[in-house]
């Protein structure tokens, strides 16, 4: 079966410092990957997302970016990390465009 | 207009209650919808899944969908203190990679 998996659980990093989290999923190839933050008030947003190897798309201009360095592993990233990017990131797989989504257990950054 | 409306609640209900949560939407290309279930500080369950428009049925769960009238719905009969959550929809266009969410709507279900 499959599984995604997201690090760290919570997180809480300085103004200015780099950020980098992580999601693999196992089980599957080829998955189509998302990041989403959710803020209190505001829903998922949806950050980033990617349909395979080194392709990117970008939802929201904003202080992060995204990679995807191997067919399975997504990793969100900051070079400077800003009180505004404190939330909570979820990273979601699915096989294709007609199928369902399925979430990672999230990451809670605070950034203080 | 939003694309998609839910309204956030709170919801309270007492167990056993049936209950119904519902979303709009206004963008008639959507034809793939979800329910997802979130606990406090947890990633989304899926719950229902279902494209165009009817009904699907799982245990306690039932989920419509009427596109004439842009409207989705999840029932939940015989509510348990374990379905207390956050429920959101979510929808996609035909041919999109792109999951469109309601804002959700907070649940409890009191014992």
């Amino acid at each position: 079966s499959q599984t995604i998996h997201q690090w760290p659980a919570t997180l809480v990093q300085p103004v200015g410092s780099p950020l980098s989290l992580e999601c693999t999923v196992e089980g599957t190839s080829n998955p189509n990957l998302y990041w989403y933050r959710q803020a209190a008030g505001r829903g998922l947003q949806l950050l980033f997302y990617s349909v395979g190897i080194g392709q990117i798309s970008s939802e929201v201009p904003q202080n992060l970016s995204a990679s995807r360095p191997q067919d399975r592993q997504f990793i969100l990233s900051s070079k400077k990390l800003l009180l505004s990017d404190s939330g909570f990131y979820l990273c979601a797989w699915s096989l294709g465009i007609i199928t369902e989504a399925f979430f990672g257990q999230g990451t809670r950054l605070t950034v203080v | 207009q939003k694309e998609v409306e839910q309204d956030p609640g709170p919801l309270s209900v007492p167990e056993g209650a049936i209950v119904s949560l519902n979303c709009t939407y206004s963008n008639s290309a959507f034809q793939y919808f979800m329910w997802y279930r979130q606990y406090s500080r947890k990633g989304p369950e899926l719950l229902m899944y279902t494209y165009s428009s009817g009904n699907k049925e799982d245990g306690r769960f039932t989920a419509q969908v009427d596109k004439s009238s842009k409207y989705i719905s999840l029932f939940i009969r015989d509510s348990q203190p374990s379905d207390s959550a956050t429920y959101l929809c979510a929808m996609r266009e035909g041919g999109s990679e792109k999951l469109v969410f309601g804002k959700g709507t907070k649940l409890t279900v009191n014992p």
